[in-house]
């Protein structure tokens, strides 16, 4: 069946250091793909999408490239910030009819001063 | 103003009750969802209705039992509670065909002792 894979954290890293969060999936078909963010209690906001092989999503300095050839779609900010702090989950849909989001298990984010 | 809300935010309840989380959104969209994240964080779909119309059905229990009165509103009730059934529930909507995004509400955390 169709999967999301995503690297375990924790993830801890220094203010302004290098961020990547890798994220594989397994699919019959062409998904959309989604990272989702999940600060400390609330609920999960979409940080940026691609909807097709080599589109680049970006949104506040993150980024993530589709690549089909490799199946992924990993996440990479160049500077984190403390407020980066929080849940990342990666997802992929398919489009038309009803599109329920399959999730990655996220991968937990800590960024120290 | 809230585009997804539910209610309550936090429901402690004992095994054998019945409870009910209600969801309301106002962005027009015409599907709403139901997903489930356990205490490892892992997000999984429920259910989803399209225009008050069951679509999606995962394997939930029986006890569980959504109900969509109008495309806005999308309600969980569950019947005899389990301490299993501990876990943080999310109402999502979307629209039909578009971009596909995912709009979560803040979640409602369920504790079953």
């Amino acid at each position: 069946g169709d999967s999301v894979t995503q690297m375990e954290g924790p993830v801890t890293l220094s203010e302004e250091a290098f961020l990547t969060i890798n994220c594989t999936y397994t699919a019959t078909g062409y998904p959309s793909l989604f990272w989702y963010v999940q600060y400390p209690g609330e609920g999960l906001q979409l940080l940026l999408k691609a909807t097709k092989a080599d589109d680049k999503g970006s949104n506040k300095g993150f980024e993530a490239t589709y690549r089909k050839e490799t199946t992924s779609f990993h996440l990479e900010k160049g500077s984190v910030q403390v407020s980066d702090s929080a849940v990342y989950f990666c997802a992929l849909s398919f489009s038309g009819g009803y599109n329920k989001l399959i999730f990655g298990a996220g991968t937990r984010l800590a960024v120290h001063p | 103003d809230t585009a997804v809300s539910q209610t309550p935010k936090y429901l402690v309840t004992q095994m054998g009750n019945d409870k009910s989380i209600k969801c309301e959104q106002n962005l027009g969209h015409d599907t709403m969802y139901w997903y489930k994240q356990d205490s490892k964080k892992f997000l999984k779909i429920m259910f989803s209705y399209n225009n008050k119309e069951l679509i999606i059905n995962e394997t939930v229990p029986n006890r569980f039992s959504p109900k969509s009165p109008d495309k806005a509103h999308l309600n969980l009730h569950i019947n005899s509670l389990e301490l299993g059934d501990s876990a943080v529930y999310f109402c999502a909507s979307s629209q039909t065909g578009y971009s596909y995004e995912q709009y979560f509400g803040p979640g409602t955390r369920l504790t079953v002792t």
